[in-house]
């Protein structure tokens, strides 16, 4: 039974160029988040998804990003003209429920660099 | 400051030791994870306590939480090398009936041969 997976691993991009980093959640599990991580630093939630649907965004900036989670396929997170600032790892999550009791189960992340 | 607050920022120690880390939040919470983070890769889920516990086992480790100090500790027994990673405290804010977690900044634990 795979896990999450995420890909890129790795991504380079130069600023301005669009970032599109895919979560595959393990199966059978229709919840999707998406974290980022700075340098250092514990884990931030932009946003959580169920397949179609954004549920939770908050933590998501306004301009530039976005998320989706279509009916077939990865979710996707999508970050548009990209800054030096977006350079972090993004990590995605699933769980099989979107319980807060349970745990999630974490992806090895995609760390975006912006030149 | 961020909920979710953790000390020591740093720890080392010997193999065979106990380590202890400590968590720190601020609001009401449902539940406290812990995971852990191995350098440069995700995350692992470790233990679950629920708000009305107030400790918990799993193999070598132990949970301790305090909701009125709105505090939470880790604690690993008989550490081995193998346990040297980041340690996160997670939590869900009561209201809040997803996964949708805050975490703490992480205790950097090395375990010396």
């Amino acid at each position: 039974n795979a896990g999450v997976m995420q890909n890129p691993r790795h991504l380079v991009r130069r600023r301005g160029q669009e970032a599109r980093l895919r979560c595959s959640p393990m199966k059978g599990h229709s919840h999707v988040y998406w974290y980022r991580q700075l340098p250092e630093e514990g884990l931030k939630f932009m946003v959580y998804l169920q397949k179609e649907n954004i549920i939770d965004e908050s933590g998501m900036p306004k301009e530039r990003f976005s998320a989706e989670f279509p009916k077939e396929g990865p979710s996707i997170l999508r970050i548009q003209q990209v800054v030096r600032g977006d350079s972090a790892a993004y990590f995605c999550a699933s769980s099989p429920n979107g319980q807060g009791s349970e745990k999630l189960f974490f992806g090895s992340g995609t760390q975006l660099s912006v030149l | 400051s961020q909920q979710g607050e953790e000390d020591p920022q740093a720890l080392s120690i010997q193999e065979g030791e106990n380590a202890t880390m400590n968590c720190s939040y601020k609001t009401s919470i449902n539940n406290l994870q812990w995971y852990r983070q191995n350098s440069g890769r995700g995350l692992v889920h470790l233990i679950l306590i629920r708000s009305n516990e107030r400790e918990k086992h799993s193999g070598r480790l132990r949970v301790t939480l305090d909701t009125s100090k709105k505090s939470s500790s880790l604690l690993i027994t008989a550490s081995r090398a193998a346990d040297t990673a980041s340690y996160f405290c997670a939590t869900d804010a009561s209201g809040t009936s997803y996964g949708k977690l805050t975490f703490g900044q992480g205790t950097i634990l090395t375990v010396h041969p």
